[in-house]
């Protein structure tokens, strides 16, 4: 049963304009989000993460958004660029025990010249 | 700094034969360490993790085992390879009152 789910497997944006990655989830209990960014052969890299008690955090061009009510999170990239282009993974976990993280089946992003 | 290490980066084996992945990391004491396998167009899928030394635990039963010998080492193993067990095999550490997990390079396994 997949408790993360991204439902859209590619995305393609023009550089400079914004990405929106979209990301739901199943499980009430969860309190803690992620947001990884992977290349093909390489382990994905932390970007950016958000607690249950925030609906949005910053980090430079990246900014997560968390929708509690809807059991939505989104990643949003702005001005987007072409090395942006990757596979974007969000996970979720339960602050207890061993943090074990659940992830969603990834979003392609490409970002065009 | 907290480093992670895996290898070999890739690996190519019989059906049939044994495995042994290695994965140590520095800069960090006691570690939650795990492993999680991307199977070809899926999602990480989570295997086994570990609190503490000698302290494993199961995801998802299959012929894979795991062990943590040392503080900062996890082994990932098998007696013998499916072809199911090709993937990329990742490592990942997070402490315990670190709720982000890190991941290593990764081990691409194939298996034949």
């Amino acid at each position: 049963d997949q408790q993360v789910k991204q439902n859209s497997p590619s995305l393609s944006v023009q550089e400079g304009r914004i990405s929106i990655l979209n990301c739901d989830y199943t499980n009430s209990m969860f309190d803690y989000f992620l947001w990884y960014k992977k290349y093909p052969a390489e382990g994905p890299t932390f970007l950016i993460s958000i607690s249950s008690i925030k609906d949005k955090n910053e980090d430079g061009r990246f900014t997560v958004f968390l929708n509690k009510s809807a059991k939505h999170l989104s990643l949003h990239i702005v001005p987007s660029q072409p090395g942006d282009s990757a596979v974007y993974f969000c996970a979720a976990s339960v602050q207890t025990g061993a943090n074990n993280l659940f992830f969603g089946t990834g979003t392609r992003l490409t970002v065009i010249p | 700094s907290q480093t992670i290490h895996q290898w070999p980066a890739t690996l190519v084996q019989p059906v049939g034969s044994p495995l042994s992945l290695e994965c140590t990391v520095e800069g960090t004491s006691n570690p939650n360490l795990y492993w999680y396998r991307q199977a070809a167009g899926r999602g990480l899928q989570l295997l086994f993790y570990s609190v503490g030394i000698g302290q494993i635990s199961s995801e998802v039963p299959q012929n894979l085992s795991a062990s943590r010998p040392q503080d900062r080492q996890f082994i990932l193993s098998s007696k013998k390879l499916l072809l199911s067990d090709s993937g990329f095999y990742l490592c990942a550490w997070g402490g315990g009152v670190v709720d982000t997990q890190y991941f290593g390079p990764g081990t691409r396994l194939t298996v034949l």
